[in-house]
């Protein structure tokens, strides 16, 4: 597996505001992605962070609203833009190694838009 | 049909007990199965990968049936620290990403 950390843990912000998300490896990885956790839901792929390309967003999620980047194989940022209420969640990274398709998990960053 | 479908439970058992946790996918050209624990308020963890040919890790027996499109996980002599919630994960096209994840099946063991 890897060593993921997120920062931050958690925040509470307001509505109208955005918020960027770190997420940082310990190693080189090929694939990694941004997953959404609503209360009492299952993850949701947000989408998946490309190294030196635009990131590819799945059904329901836009680039204005989910700015992503990736400027290395070891960090990416997801910013949750002009928040919502219904943007409280919260959101985990994710990498794949490329040595089969499991996936190892950032430890998530809790957000609250009040 | 959701694509990846689980009991929610709670599952209820008491310390040594077997407990099984049932998973139906949509998909079938799906390719690869997993199970991923994830405790409160934590991140998913890989518990084990599910094979045609069923494998085994220790206490846990996770097995898939293609015909049925189900996958389902077992648990002998559950201990304390199991309780969690056991997410059946499914890729339905084979490739890097597209993981699709269940709601998960709430355990609880009780002394």
């Amino acid at each position: 597996s890897a060593v993921i950390s997120q920062k931050p843990s958690r925040d509470i912000c307001q509505r109208g505001t955005s918020l960027t998300i770190q997420c940082q490896v310990d190693s080189q990885v090929t694939m990694m992605f941004w997953y959404r956790q609503q209360p009492g839901q299952s993850l949701t792929l947000i989408a998946t962070a490309n190294q030196g390309s635009e990131a590819t967003y799945e059904s329901g999620f836009v680039i204005d609203k989910f700015p992503i980047s990736r400027p290395n194989l070891t960090f990416s940022t997801l910013t949750v833009s002009n928040m919502s209420p219904e943007d409280s969640s919260i959101y985990l990274c994710s990498v794949d190694k490329g040595q089969g398709d499991e996936q190892f998990f950032g430890p998530g960053t809790r957000l609250t838009v009040l | 049909r959701k694509e990846v479908e689980q009991d929610p439970g709670p599952f209820n058992v008491p310390e040594g007990a077997t407990v099984a946790f049932n998973c139906t996918y949509s998909n079938s050209a799906s390719q690869s199965f997993f199970w991923y624990r994830q405790d409160c308020r934590k991140e998913p963890k890989l518990l084990m990968s599910v094979y045609s040919s069923g494998n085994e890790d220790g206490r846990f027996t996770a097995q898939l049936n293609r015909a049925s499109q189900y996958i389902s996980l077992l648990i002998r002599d559950s201990k304390l620290s199991d309780s969690a919630t056991y997410l059946c994960v499914v890729n339905p096209r084979g490739s890097q990403g597209n993981l699709i994840f269940g709601k998960g099946t709430k355990l609880s063991v009780k002394p």
